[in-house]
């Protein structure tokens, strides 16, 4: 899998928008950009994925630049709650086997 | 609520003990994974099941291994256990097959050997 390069840490207002961004710039073509996060010590969540095309959904946006050696996730309106570590993560998977690759990640801090 | 379950929450135990931790998958979910969270080292995958059979190995120790049963269900044995074992340990379970699945976790069991 594809290393990715992640700030080791921001700050983020809380209601604006927080951006998170990812260098991947070795990644195939057919790997696909994961986004975690991790609140405290609980199990990591899913946010979104993509593989070319910007994706959105209910808890964010991902953005990949057209030649896939970066993406942002974008936290519209972000809250306390959203305040956890950040881990982006290129995916690949071969047949049946797979397995993520945590780097130490972003860890975002919302404030008041 | 990823519905991803795994017990026990906590566990306490000294150097040199066995101990086992149990995982449950999503419901239709074949594969099992899990990882290892300590402090030093980060999350790091240590093994995968797909269906009842072993598909992918991380650095898991020779102390450590595990099992996926017929019902799905995964169980991860910890043994001669070392101060240095204490760590959050995850499971996570996904479809199995398909390029762009997504691995859902599990709350972790927090292991502390004393």
């Amino acid at each position: 899998d594809a290393k990715t390069t992640q700030p080791t840490s921001m700050d983020c207002a809380e209601g604006r928008a927080a951006n998170l961004p990812c260098n991947h710039s070795t990644i195939s073509g057919n790997e696909y950009v994961y986004w975690y996060r991790q609140i405290h010590s609980q199990g990591p969540q899913y946010i979104i994925h993509g593989l070319k095309n910007n994706e959105t959904n209910e808890m964010a946006s991902l953005i990949i630049t057209e030649d896939r050696k970066s993406s942002t996730l974008i936290l519209p309106h972000a809250t306390l709650r959203d305040t956890a570590v950040y881990y982006c993560i290129a995916f690949l998977r071969t047949g049946t086997a797979s397995k993520l690759t945590f780097g130490t990640g972003t860890r975002l801090q919302v404030t008041l | 609520d990823s519905g991803v379950t795994q017990t026990p929450k906590h566990l306490i135990t000294a150097t040199g003990q066995r101990v086992t931790l149990r995982c449950s998958p999503r419901s239709g979910d074949l594969s099992v994974y899990w990882y290892q969270q300590s402090l030093d080292q980060g999350l790091q995958f240590l093994i995968q099941y797909y269906n009842g059979e072993e598909r992918a190995k991380g650095n898991i120790l020779e102390r450590f291994s595990a099992q996926q049963f017929p019902d799905l269900h995964s169980e991860l044995n910890l043994s001669s256990l070392e101060l240095g074992d204490s760590a959050l340990y995850f499971c996570a379970s996904s479809v199995g097959t398909s390029a762009q699945e997504t691995q859902y976790f599990g709350p972790g069991t927090r292991l502390l050997v004393l």
